[in-house]
């Protein structure tokens, strides 16, 4: 079975500030990985996601994410916060061996809410 | 494109009452997942369809929650009855079929109270 464990239900920072968010997975297999984000009232939106090629990933909004295998980590950054990243971020991670049979089945973590501070 | 529709966004009910919600995916996308978001958690997935059969519903407490999708189309999730501890948010997604990591797509949830 496949976990995700995010390290911090609150973070606070500073505008202008980096944002780092923890996430680590817990695979037998090589896992896909992916960053949302979740706006008040809304769905989640995709930031990014990591499907064994380039290690490092960059996606939107200037968030990129580092998959280390050996320390079982995709961690989120942003170097410099904006008001509008205010919102709660979500790691999770999917099989690839189940994808072709059954589809992108997504296991999250608990997320972590992001305050901005001006 | 137009993104997944989901309906009603609130609904408030007492406990012992019935809910459904409707699930309208993305045109074309042949897979569909309900997830049920508990305040101050991430999502769980209840049930995923791959067109209108199903591939997991294991965790999906099926004494009382049941979801079906016609057609391999729109999708109803139905709660009777409800408890308190079905209060969340209920997130319809979408992702085409083809192998490798498609990315799901949410819609922006139907917020259930149970009081």
């Amino acid at each position: 079975a496949q976990s995700v464990t995010q390290l911090g239900s609150h973070v606070s920072v500073s505008e202008g500030a980096l944002v780092l968010l923890r996430c680590n997975y817990s695979s037998s297999v090589p896992p896909y990985l992916f960053w949302y984000v979740q706006y008040p009232n809304q769905g989640l939106q995709l930031l990014l996601k990591y499907t064994s090629a380039a290690t490092l990933v960059k996606g939107i909004n200037g968030f990129e994410a580092e998959f280390k295998k050996s320390e079982t980590s995709f961690h989120l950054t942003k170097p410099s916060a904006h008001m509008s990243d205010a919102a709660e971020y979500f790691c999770a991670v999917s099989d690839p061996s189940a994808v072709k049979a059954a589809g992108n089945k997504l296991t999250f973590g608990g997320g972590t809410r992001v305050l901005v501070k001006p | 494109e137009a993104g997944v529709a989901q309906s009603p966004r609130y609904k408030i009910i007492e406990k012992r009452q019935s809910v459904a919600f409707w699930c309208n995916p993305i045109s074309g996308h042949a897979t569909l997942y309900w997830y049920q978001q508990i305040l101050g958690q991430g999502p769980k997935l209840l049930i995923q369809f791959q067109n209108n059969g199903v591939v997991d519903d294991s965790q999906l407490p099926k004494d009382r929650f049941s979801a079906e999708r016609l057609k391999g189309v729109d999708s109803t999730l139905k709660i009777q009855p409800a408890k308190l501890e079905d209060s969340a948010v209920y997130l319809c997604a979408s992702s085409l079929r083809d192998p490798g990591a498609n990315v799901l797509t949410f819609g922006a949830g139907s917020r259930l109270t149970v009081l």
